[in-house]
């Protein structure tokens, strides 16, 4: 079974720029979930997707949006970039159904983005 | 709002040796608890969770947590320290099913020869 994929794993953008990253979870997961990870603030929650709704969303500036698609897979778009932007963010995939029980969250790779 | 704690943003340990990672989270209503490992330039795995079943839960690798809900901790533990047990680990909160985790600081740490 295939792990969750982040894709690309390294970005470096110029302020002012924006960036799109994107994230592929466990084929029958429906919930898709971001974090920025900084030496700062550590791992903060972005927003959540569940069947391409944002379901959750975390205490960031408007300019950090995200989307999912009917296969689940998901982008996060972070637009007019700043130096402060420069994190880890990871995307992780859960398989929450009514009645499952099942909260485990399975965490890709991340994507390093630079911001210079 | 739910936190987390964890005491000690780096530990040492000598190989061979007790491991002990202290997390503490605030709510009086016992949410679902985890502990995940995070090895530099990757992701994070999940070591064990806390689901309101027993409270000593054995995860992963050796390690096991004891659910404390009178201290409202989570400590984590391994007999016998490895030298690949060197990473970050973190402590996590899920307050309410399907809820979004709300992570601990994290903990470094390190295992000596």
């Amino acid at each position: 079974k295939a792990g969750v994929t982040q894709t690309p794993r390294y970005l470096i953008k110029t302020r002012g720029q924006q960036v799109t990253l994107s994230c592929s979870p466990i084929s029958g997961h429906r919930s898709v979930s971001w974090y920025q990870q900084t030496p700062g603030q550590g791992l903060q929650f972005l927003f959540e997707y569940f069947s391409e709704t944002q379901r959750n969303k975390g205490n960031f500036p408007g300019r950090f949006s995200g989307r999912q698609f009917s296969n689940s897979r998901s982008e996060m778009n972070v637009s007019t970039l700043e130096l402060g932007d420069s994190a880890l963010y990871l995307c992780a995939s859960s398989f929450v159904g009514q009645g499952s029980g099942n909260t485990e969250a399975f965490f890709g790779q991340g994507t390093r983005l630079t911001v210079v | 709002a739910q936190s987390v704690t964890q005491l000690g943003s780096h530990v040492s340990v000598s190989e061979g040796a007790l491991v002990l990672l202290r997390c503490n989270y605030s709510s009086s209503v016992p949410p679902y608890l985890f502990w995940y490992v995070q090895y530099p330039n990757q992701g994070l795995q999940l070591l064990l969770k806390y689901t309101s079943a027993a409270t000593l839960v054995k995860g992963i690798n050796g390690f096991e947590a004891e659910f404390k809900k009178s201290e409202t901790s989570f400590h984590l533990t391994k007999p016998s320290a490895h030298m690949s047990d060197a990473a970050e680990y973190f402590c996590a909160v899920m307050p309410q099913y399907g809820q979004n985790f709300v992570f601990g600081p994290g903990t470094r740490l390190s295992v000596l020869p």
